[in-house]
């Protein structure tokens, strides 16, 4: 069963880049696009970006120049780096597994816990 | 930008009874369309994907229909459990999700 576990700061500085990593254990990065999804609270859903491979890669609009997104298949991790972050930052932010595969979409199937960044100094 | 436009905001409704949640698009999707239900302090967790697929572990009761722009989640007999919110997300460019549909005890 795969599982999804989110890591890093809690506490990010106006200005600063806010850097998360999450780590996938039972399963590959192989096959999937792996995403970020963010949540102010109080708010709703938030797509931010995924990534495929090298060569497949989307962002969110109101957000492309200020993310990146990166697989590190040899430790099965990916990662979101968000630079100049303000307090609009704020949010729990979720590492997910999206799969779409021809002309079937399976969705969002698996979800980490979440890990709540706040903007702050 | 494809925009989710869910109604009602919140739904107030007793365990037992039928819920009928609307899910529309700025611009079709075809049936690149998933639901979720998210429950206060937890991840959200998918039940329906591709539309009207139910997702492994998503009770019967719980069904997905539409294709294009329109589109529903019905709950055809609320359990304490269902109570939370419930989101629809596109994938079909990009992907946006809706603002959210509260269902709760009436």
């Amino acid at each position: 069963q795969v599982q999804l576990q989110e890591s890093g700061p809690g506490l990010v500085k106006p200005s600063e880049t806010l850097s998360l990593t999450c780590s996938v254990s039972g399963g590959s990065l192989s096959g999937y696009y792996w995403t970020w999804i963010r949540q102010p609270p109080g708010k709703g859903l938030e797509w931010i970006g995924y990534m495929y491979s090298s060569v497949n890669l989307n962002y969110n609009p109101s957000l492309k120049s200020r993310v990146t997104i990166s697989l590190d298949t040899s430790k099965n991790q990916f990662s979101l780096k968000l630079t100049s972050v303000t307090a609009a930052d704020t949010a729990v932010y979720y590492c997910v597994r999206d799969l779409l595969h021809g002309d079937l979409y399976y969705a969002m199937d698996v979800w980490g816990q979440g890990t709540t960044v706040t903007v702050s100094s | 930008e494809i925009v989710l436009t869910q109604s009602p905001a919140t739904l107030s409704l007793s365990p037992g009874e039928r819920a009928t949640l609307s899910c529309r698009a700025s611009q079709s999707v075809s049936s690149y369309l998933a639901w979720y239900q998210q429950k206060p302090g937890q991840a959200p967790r998918l039940l329906i994907y591709h539309a009207s697929n139910r997702a492994t572990g998503t009770p019967a009761r719980f069904s997905g229909s539409g294709s294009g722009t329109d589109f529903t989640l019905t709950i055809s007999s609320l359990e304490p459990e269902d109570f939370a919110v419930y989101y629809c997300q596109q994938r079909s460019n990009w992907v946006t999700f809706g603002g959210g549909t509260k269902v709760e005890i009436k």
